[in-house]
């Protein structure tokens, strides 16, 4: 089983539109949570961390639930600048800094 | 944030000879630099850890002696790979992080082709 699951996609979507990402982690010791976005051929970047609380930052909304090992990206009102690979990121920190990577979910967002 | 570059941005070079690539932080010092290599389609993939002024800890799986990685200062790493053959050609990315942000700052990637 991989470390971190999510669903390739692609997810083809209009502008406007809701989407939602969904991932999976295999490891209950997992402490820290993040939401990287990927564009093609260039290096991830920080969207957000997620919190057990959950978070928002502006269109985008991240929750944690610790009990499934399961991780949520929402994404309101889609832009065409969302298109990306949106990367969800885990973090055990009993293995020092070592973050996994899961193999991203593809966005696709359509004028 | 951070800002961690990495040059050279693109090689090309022939199956079997060394190809060494710079990761810097140009506004922090990082006590630790990380090495990830991701091929076409697929998750990035850690290679090794490296902290300033000692040995890499290599992930399992991957070859000490042919990804040579060198963390001298507390601003550069570098990752050389020796005797490059084709299936070495992907995507390197370094990353740097301190203990003063709880993150990673990601260079911008190293795109490898080996002919």
């Amino acid at each position: 089983r991989k470390e971190v699951e999510q669903d390739p996609g692609p997810f083809n979507v209009p502008e406007g539109a809701t989407v939602a990402f969904n991932c999976t982690y295999s490891n209950s010791a997992s402490q820290s949570f993040f939401w990287y976005r990927q564009d093609c051929r260039k290096e991830p970047k920080l969207l957000m961390s997620v919190y057990s609380s959950g978070n928002e930052d502006g269109r985008f909304t991240a929750q944690l639930n610790r009990a499934s090992q399961y991780i949520s990206l929402l994404i309101r009102d889609s832009k065409l600048s969302d298109s990306a690979t949106y990367l969800c990121v885990v973090n055990q920190k009993s293995s020092g800094d070592k973050l996994t990577f899961g193999t991203g979910t593809r966005l696709a967002v359509r004028p | 944030g951070a800002v961690v570059s990495q040059h050279p941005s693109r090689v090309i070079c022939k199956s079997g000879t060394s190809v060494k690539i710079e990761c810097r932080s140009l506004d922090f010092q990082a006590t630790t630099m990380f090495w990830y290599r991701q091929f076409p389609k697929k998750s990035l993939m850690l290679m090794a850890t490296s902290n300033e002024g000692s040995k890499a800890t290599y992930e399992q799986g991957v070859e000490k002696d042919k990804f040579l990685i060198n963390h001298a200062s507390l601003t550069l790493s570098t990752l050389t790979v020796t005797s490059a053959h084709p299936e070495d050609s992907s995507f390197y990315i370094c990353s740097a992080s301190t203990a003063y942000y709880n993150e990673q700052f990601f260079g911008p990637g190293t795109r490898l082709t080996v002919l």
